[in-house]
């Protein structure tokens, strides 16, 4: 299967800890974007990375949050410090191209207790 | 600020019958979009993409785009209970913008 991959499915984190997020795009695809889905609201974009390049990260909350995509390996959002308020659905897309379709992995649910 | 506005529904179709799903957007300079639709507890999944005004078809699915009036609507013709979903309208802004601008979505019944 050559879709979008994430993992963890489902990662249980307590107030005060680090979450990583993995995503590893389509073969072919080297953009990457993150969305966020709270409980009963909209999916909300939060970056938009190259391979090495954070491009867009006009979503991104300030503080706590961080998104890499190194040469090698997958996209990375990095949540520090998790509170309750971070509990949702954290899903990646990517495209072929800038500006092209995107297509989504089947996402992270982090649940902070 | 940028907004994708649907109805939230739920709207209800009978089996066989046509789904029609609609979408208003702000930003005037929009330059692409799409739908998307989303089961309980699983990820969009892409449908259509539509970027130029007109009516785009693909199956049972047609894209509909009138971008002097700002409003972008999805036809699902023949409606099966498996169409039963939450179907999402997403901007992209362009602009140097690259995420998408989603609506809350609406909530699509199909009654067989």
């Amino acid at each position: 299967n050559a879709g979008v991959m994430q993992n963890p499915r489902h990662l249980v984190r307590r107030r005060g800890q680090e979450a990583r997020l993995r995503c590893s795009p389509m073969k072919g695809h080297s953009h990457v974007y993150w969305y966020r889905q709270l409980p009963e609201e909209g999916l909300k974009f939060m970056v938009y990375l190259q391979k090495e390049n954070i491009i867009d990260e006009s979503g991104m909350p300030k503080e706590r949050f961080s998104a890499e995509f190194p040469k090698e390996g997958p996209s990375i959002l990095r949540i520090q410090q998790v509170v309750r308020g971070d509990s949702a659905a954290y899903f990646c897309a990517s495209s072929p191209f800038r500006g092209d379709e995107q297509y989504f992995g089947p996402g992270t649910r982090l649940t902070v207790t | 600020q940028k907004e994708v506005e649907q109805n939230s529904g739920p709207l209800s179709v009978p089996e066989g019958a046509i789904a029609s799903l609609n979408c208003t957007y702000s930003d005037r300079g929009s330059q692409s979009f799409f739908w998307y639709r989303q089961y309980s507890g699983k990820s969009p999944e892409l449908i259509m993409s539509i970027y130029s005004n007109g009516d785009k078809e693909d199956g049972r699915f047609t894209a509909q785009l009138n971008k002097a009036s700002q409003y972008v609507s999805l036809l699902i013709r023949d409606s099966q209970p498996s169409d039963s979903a939450t179907y999402l309208c997403a901007v992209n802004p362009g602009g140097g913008a690259d995420g998408l601008t989603f609506g809350k979505g609406t909530h699509l019944i199909i009654q067989p």
